[in-house]
């Protein structure tokens, strides 16, 4: 499978608790994009990379939230000190940089409940 | 700041038949590009169809199709004889810069 793979696929953790997501983009991708999904709502753009440089953070992006691309392939969202505001699906999603006209390619994303 | 709206939280339609879903949008931009995205049942979100804003002729993609209104910054999404496949959430997103700005989505429900 070549698409965009995110993991784990369903988080349950306790208030407080530390959870860190992976998100493997498409390969020849160099852009990865952070997306945050409540129900009923559509995706909220958390963050932004190309290659391995971070370019854009949403306000949505508390100081708990770090994310990093490290050799500009595989991401990992991390979110500290949880929240049950936290709960949400967390999406990935890569494109090529062909002048913004790209289409993103999602993963199936990552479903976090915080009790 | 951009917007897109979406109007209609949940649409149904009679197999066979024809649906249009409606996406506003706001922007100060001059480029962009619109899209609408589809998200079926616990599975990850495609592109469905995709239009370029300084291009008047509207986008088609065998069955789905849009109406671009660019002065009326309207985006709808015609969607032609419908599939039992085509019940998903349907989002309406438009690109300035680097971000996706994405609507609240409607819920179409394709009826056997």
């Amino acid at each position: 499978d070549t698409g965009v793979s995110q993991d784990p696929r369903h988080k349950i953790t306790k208030r407080g608790q530390n959870v860190t997501f992976r998100c493997d983009p498409i390969s020849e991708h160099n852009r990865l994009y952070w997306y945050r999904q409540t129900l009923g709502q559509g995706p909220e753009f958390l963050t932004y990379f190309q290659n391995e440089a971070q370019l854009e953070k949403s306000r949505l992006l508390s100081d708990r939230f770090s994310a990093e691309r490290p050799k500009g392939s595989f991401s990992t969202l991390e979110i500290q000190r949880t929240e049950q505001g936290d709960s949400a699906m967390y999406l990935c999603a890569s494109s090529q940089e062909v002048a913004n006209t790209g289409e993103l390619f999602f993963g199936e994303g990552s479903r976090l409940t915080v009790l | 700041a951009q917007t897109v709206t979406q109007s209609q939280p949940e649409m149904s339609v009679q197999e066979a038949e024809t649906v249009t879903l409606s996406c506003t949008y706001d922007t100060s931009e001059s480029n962009y590009y619109l899209f609408w995205y589809k998200q079926p049942p616990s599975r990850q979100m495609i592109l469905v169809i995709r239009q370029e804003a300084y291009k008047q002729q509207n986008a088609t993609e065998n069955r789905f199709s849009v109406n671009f209104q660019k002065a009326a910054k309207s985006f709808s999404l015609k969607i032609s004889d419908s599939q039992l496949g085509d019940t998903a959430m349907y989002f309406c997103a438009i690109i300035t810069g680097n971000q996706f700005y994405f609507g609240t989505g409607t819920s179409l429900t394709v009826i056997p």
